[in-house]
């Protein structure tokens, strides 16, 4: 296992289509979470799962957003009707508890809408 | 809520130099701390962490003190090298354990 990998890493899509990225776990880790990441600052919490159970969504998930792991491996992230604001850099990212111990990113998937 | 304050970029040093990237946080509770690193091209790696008051995380000549009473958890490098050029965020995770609260991150520039 390489670490966690995320697909595609780059998206360009129009305003108004739907996009989804795909994000693959190390594959001990119960625990993984999206987050967004604008230029300029730091990560924001999105959403994370335990295993398959989504446990919190920030309040920057609109009901546009929508989040799966389906059977507690990889997880898809699924923003529908694309807007200019929602391009940014989206990181996935998994641990075996909780953040108190080391969570391991992904490289990202830098989406621009256009 | 609970938030991270770091300092901010560009800081540009000159090989050898030494290094502080102030870091101070609010949140209820004891999180944990930590600085994470990304290098160009990279994704976010940890650095260092600190689980309780006055614990002391180091990594790569990397060094940071868990302070409660200033609330901060400064980085701080004795001689920098060019390979040290990365973004470094930091971080603290809620005693309730549910996902990071980033700072807005620092560039460092390194140059020989």
């Amino acid at each position: 296992d390489t670490g966690v990998s995320q697909d595609p890493r780059h998206k360009i899509t129009k305003r108004g289509q739907n996009v989804t990225f795909r994000c693959d776990p190390i594959s001990e880790h119960n625990r993984l979470y999206w987050y967004r990441q604008t230029l300029g600052q730091g990560p924001e919490f999105l959403t994370y799962f335990q295993n398959e159970a989504q446990l919190e969504k920030s309040r920057l998930l609109s009901d546009r957003f929508s989040a799966e792991r389906p059977k507690g491996s990889f997880s898809t992230l699924e923003i529908q009707r694309t807007e200019q604001g929602d391009s940014a850099m989206y990181l996935c990212a998994s641990s075996f508890r909780d953040p108190h111990t080391e969570a391991f990113f992904g490289q990202g998937t830098r989406l621009t809408v256009v | 809520g609970d938030s991270v304050t770091q300092m901010e970029g560009p800081v540009t040093l000159s090989e050898e130099a030494f290094l502080t990237i102030n870091c101070t946080y609010t949140a209820t509770g004891y999180p944990s701390l930590f600085w994470y690193v990304q290098y160009p091209g990279e994704g976010l790696q940890l650095l260092l962490k600190a689980t309780k008051a006055d614990d002391k995380g180091s990594n790569k000549g990397f060094e940071a003190t868990y302070r409660k009473e200033t609330t901060s958890f400064h980085l701080e490098k004795g001689s920098v090298q060019v390979s040290d050029s990365a973004v470094y965020f930091c971080a603290l995770a809620h005693q309730a354990g549910t996902a990071l609260i980033f700072g807005k991150g620092t560039t460092l520039s390194v140059s020989s």
